[in-house]
């Protein structure tokens, strides 16, 4: 199956400071990407959709400011955590397809914890 | 109400037995339908990928859809330990812009 590769899988930071996390689509051009948030024993939540060369597209109640997503090429999405603090830590997953009928695939994830 | 319903669990099960996850939404119009896997602190892993009504069979997994009740079921056969994880369902309207996830659930198979 695809690939997407997510780095880094884990980060502590300091308050105030910037975290950025990468993710790539390995063996195709995601032309979508999206990111999501996860809090312990919850399910998903979609934070903003990113399509190459155009701006992220953010879901309601999310900061754009907070969260810059940048998806400069068919193969890397970035999202940066700009003034992270405590209540930001979580789980951020990522996701690409192809397409909007292709299928969907996730990359590994990332602990972010902010002391 | 939720768009999709799915008991959160856990659920636990010895190893060998059958296992039935179930998710209900509230959508008629959703067309395609999802079965992910996540261990814990990994990202989801695509299982079942369903368009239509009807069943779907993967080695030991079965994917069901009933559009006509609004309801999805993933079957698990002859459980593993290593099927131990949180299943998340997923259903969407028109692909993968609209996806709709699941709480999810977190299942364990005991040897």
């Amino acid at each position: 199956g695809a690939v997407v590769s997510q780095h880094p899988s884990w980060v502590i930071c300091k308050s105030g400071t910037s975290v950025k996390i990468e993710c790539r689509s390995l063996d195709f051009q995601a032309t979508t990407m999206f990111w999501y948030r996860q809090f312990p024993k919850q399910s998903l939540m979609l934070m903003a959709t990113s399509n190459e060369g155009s701006k992220a597209t953010y879901e309601q109640g999310v900061e754009k400011d907070k969260f810059l997503i940048n998806h400069a090429s068919l193969t890397l999405s970035t999202l940066t955590v700009t003034s992270a603090h405590p209540e930001d830590s979580s789980f951020y997953i990522c996701s690409a397809s192809g397409g909007p009928n292709e299928k969907l695939f996730f990359g590994s994830g990332t602990q972010l914890s902010v002391l | 109400q939720k768009e999709v319903e799915q008991d959160p669990g856990p659920l636990s099960v010895p190893e060998g037995a059958i296992v039935s996850l179930n998710c209900t939404y509230s959508n008629s119009a959703f067309q395609y339908f999802m079965w992910y896997r996540q261990y814990s602190r990994k990202g989801p892993e695509l299982l079942m990928y369903t368009y239509s009504s009807g069943n779907k069979e993967d080695g030991r997994f079965t994917a069901q859809v009933d559009k006509s009740s609004k309801y999805i079921s993933l079957f698990i056969r002859d459980s593993q330990p290593s099927d131990s994880a949180t299943y998340l369902c997923a259903m969407s309207l028109l692909g993968n812009n609209d996806m709709r996830f699941g709480a999810g659930t977190r299942l364990t198979v005991k040897p």
